[in-house]
C-alpha cells in the first residue's frame, strides 16, 4: 500500500524557517517524481514545488521561489522541504504528493502537515 | 500562468442527483487535466486524470470530459459521500495549476 506522512509542521514567527519531511513507503521512492502542494486555512489547493525522481529537475511557484528549498534522499525514501523567511501567507497544510509514472498525475497524496506562521 | 476557472463554486443537490461541474482554462491545456475531490479533514483524492480516465478504485458515477479549455465532471447520481469539493489541476504547463474548487453540498 503506497503511504507518504509528512511531519515537521510547527508554529513559527515570521522570518523563521522550518523543514518538512515526507516519509515513503509501499513503492519504489526512486522511480518517482514528487511535489509539495498546499492549502492555507479554508483556501483551495496551491502547488509549491516539484523534484524529478534523480533530483535533476526542479521547480517552483513563484510565492516561494527563493525561500524554499526542496529535496530528497532516496536511500532514505523521504523528501523534504526546506522552508525560509516564512510569511504570515505560508500559512497551511503542506501536502507531499507522488507523480503517476504511467499518467503524470498526483496519484497519491499524504495526510499533511500544519506550518503555522505567526508572531 | 494558466488560470483554471471552476463553476459554480456551490452546487447545491439532493442524493441522487445529477452533478455538473465545470472547468475552464485560460489557455489550452490539451487533455492534461485531473480532477480531485477533498472531503472535510482529508487530503485531496485523484479522481479522473488526462480528462476523462477513472482513477484506480473510482466508482462509474464519475466521469469527466473536454479537452483545449473546457472541462466537465460529472457524478451521475450523487451518493452521500459524495458531497465535498472538487478541484480540477492541469500539468500542461509549469506552475502546475489548480481551480478554486467547487463544493457540492446537501440541499
Amino acid at each position: 500500500e503506497v503511504q507518504l506522512v509528512e511531519s515537521g509542521g510547527d508554529l513559527v514567527q515570521p522570518g523563521g524557517s522550518l523543514r518538512l519531511s515526507c516519509v515513503a513507503s509501499g513503492f519504489m521512492f526512486t522511480d518517482y517524481s514528487m511535489n509539495w502542494v498546499r492549502q492555507a486555512p479554508g483556501k483551495g489547493l496551491e502547488w509549491v514545488s516539484y523534484i524529478s525522481s534523480s533530483s535533476a529537475n526542479i521547480f517552483f511557484g513563484d510565492s516561494v521561489k527563493g525561500r524554499f528549498i526542496i529535496s530528497r534522499d532516496n536511500a532514505k525514501s523521504s523528501l523534504y522541504l526546506q522552508m525560509t523567511s516564512l510569511r504570515v501567507e505560508d500559512t497551511a497544510v503542506y501536502y507531499c504528493a507522488r507523480v503517476s509514472r504511467a499518467t503524470g498525475t498526483l496519484d497519491y497524496w499524504g495526510q499533511g502537515t500544519l506550518v503555522t506562521v505567526s508572531s | 500562468e494558466i488560470v483554471l476557472t471552476q463553476s459554480p463554486a456551490t452546487l447545491s443537490l439532493s442524493p441522487g442527483e445529477r452533478a455538473t461541474l465545470s472547468c475552464r482554462a485560460s489557455q489550452s491545456v490539451s487533455s492534461y487535466l485531473a480532477w480531485f475531490q477533498q472531503r472535510p479533514g482529508q487530503a485531496p483524492r485523484l479522481l479522473i486524470y488526462d480528462a476523462s480516465n477513472r482513477a484506480t478504485g473510482v466508482p462509474a458515477r464519475f466521469s469527466g470530459s473536454g479537452s483545449g479549455t473546457d472541462f466537465t465532471l460529472t457524478i451521475s447520481s450523487l451518493e452521500p459521500e459524495d458531497f465535498a469539493v472538487y478541484y480540477c489541476q492541469q500539468r500542461s504547463n509549469w506552475p502546475l495549476t489548480f481551480g478554486g474548487g467547487t463544493k457540492v453540498e446537501i440541499k
